[in-house]
């Protein structure tokens, strides 16, 4: 099993709130990823990291921000919730760029 | 063309049936490839590597055709646990910071 964590796992709440999504991996592992999976749809890349305070955008456009101050910890925020960030949030953090990844069991978010 | 390109199914088949998909990337310099499982409402995971011609793992197999640029994935004796999602994941085009892009997927239902 992988060390990678997620929490909270499940959160609603209300239209506006700024909220953080927290993961976190005892792997040492230098690359991290976060990615927005619907339910039945494919996975969209929205944030990696290559390392500490080293982060860029990923394919699909997110109002998301992301930090990396610590190596084993790669929080996402959103400023403002809205109803259209309801969604499933994946952490990944693998030990090379072209390597397998693992994940973390998700967050699912759900903005009312 | 999508980098990469899988059957999304699903796949209705019966236990002991043997299951093959395939899965075509466009990235021809790729060295590295994936076959992730994901379960319903669960993070992927990682089934197996391929890093040559091919990998085999019990009742698994992974196949790679360089020259036609497909990789696929054969499960022989299906149980009615290997009902779930297969992701083909394949580095990106100039993979470098980005790494890995994850396919569609794939739906298999194994059936009484």
């Amino acid at each position: 099993e992988a060390d990678i964590y997620q929490t909270p796992r499940y959160l609603v709440i209300g239209t506006g709130k700024k909220i953080t999504l927290e993961c976190s991996q005892t792997m040492g592992h230098d690359k991290m990823y976060w990615y927005q999976q619907d339910p039945g749809m494919e996975l969209h890349l929205i944030h990696y990291s290559y390392g500490v305070n080293s982060t860029e955008k990923g394919d699909l456009s997110s109002e998301s921000t992301v930090s990396r101050i610590r190596t084993e910890h790669f929080p996402l925020t959103l400023e403002s919730a809205r109803p259209s960030h309801t969604s499933q949030y994946l952490c990944a953090s693998s030990p090379g760029g072209g390597s397998e990844q693992y994940f973390g069991p998700g967050t699912r978010l759900t903005v009312t | 063309r999508k980098e990469v390109e899988q059957d999304p199914g699903p796949f209705n088949v019966p236990e002991g049936a043997t299951v093959a998909f395939n899965c075509t990337y466009s990235n021809s310099a790729s060295q590295s490839f994936f076959w992730y499982r994901q379960d319903c409402r669960k993070e992927p995971k990682l089934l197996m590597s391929v890093y040559s011609s091919g990998n085999e793992d019990g009742r698994f197999t992974a196949q790679l055709n360089r020259a036609s640029q497909y990789i696929s994935l054969l499960i022989r004796d299906s149980k009615l646990s290997d009902s779930a999602t297969y992701l083909c994941v394949v580095p990106l085009r100039g993979a470098g910071r980005r790494a890995l892009t994850f396919g569609s997927g794939t739906r298999l239902q194994v059936q009484p």
